[in-house]
């Protein structure tokens, strides 16, 4: 069946360093992908999204970058900070049907 | 702009028990989705209504139901409570008009059955 899976569940990085967490998708017919930041005790918190007519997009320090070929998804986070110690999850969409979501990859990040 | 709004934060029930989880969406959304995330497990999606009507189940029994009101707010139940259903469950709202729509979380209820 479809879904959405994390390479790595855990990531360790240095204060000041750059992170990137993946993530893979099985349905070809995805076309849309959000990546999302978790805290402890709170829900899911929306980072960034892209369609999938594009291949990379930039926001405030997070960058996603989606190659349709390989069905990979990955964010990037760069200078990354202790608020950024999280579970990050990716959710994958075709069309209206259901979000599938990855199963998130916690980031430390050591000072 | 209120956020999505759970009710209750904690629940504790025991086996057999039933129970019925409330979330008011943001002001405008139309569609509601609820997750039950479990440590491990990831989201694992349970359903979405939009505008009163399911529009996606995942694969839970029965015993999960919801349903969605005509202002959008939404209340999922679960009856015949089991041990494995102690979870954190999580309503998501959006506008609910196209697909390529982020959705946004409520802070969930966490539920645990003794």
């Amino acid at each position: 069946g479809e879904s959405v899976g994390l390479h790595l569940p855990t990531l360790s990085v240095q204060e000041g360093d750059n992170s990137i967490i993946n993530c893979a998708y099985s349905n070809s017919a995805s076309d849309y992908f959000i990546w999302y930041k978790q805290e402890s005790g709170k829900g899911p918190q929306f980072i960034i999204d892209i369609r999938s007519n594009m291949d990379k997009r930039q926001g405030q320090r997070v960058t996603v970058l989606l190659n349709k070929t390989v069905k990979h998804l990955s964010l990037q986070i760069a200078a990354t900070q202790p608020g950024d110690s999280a579970v990050y999850f990716c959710a994958a969409r075709h069309n209206f049907n259901k979000f599938y979501f990855g199963s998130g990859t916690k980031l430390n990040v050591k000072p | 702009k209120a956020g999505v709004t759970q009710t209750p934060r904690y629940l504790i029930k025991t086996r057999g028990q039933q129970v019925t989880l409330s979330c008011s969406p943001i002001s405008g959304h139309r569609s509601v989705s609820w997750y039950q995330q479990t440590p491990g497990q990831g989201l694992q999606f349970l359903f979405e209504y939009f505008s009163e009507t399911q529009r996606n189940k995942g694969n839970f029994p029965g015993r999960f139901s919801g349903r969605q009101f005509s202002n959008s707010r939404s209340e999922m139940n679960v009856s015949t409570l089991e041990l494995g259903d102690s979870a954190l469950y999580l309503c998501a709202s959006s506008y609910g008009g196209r697909a390529n729509e982020k959705l946004f979380f409520g802070s969930g209820t966490q539920l645990s059955v003794l």
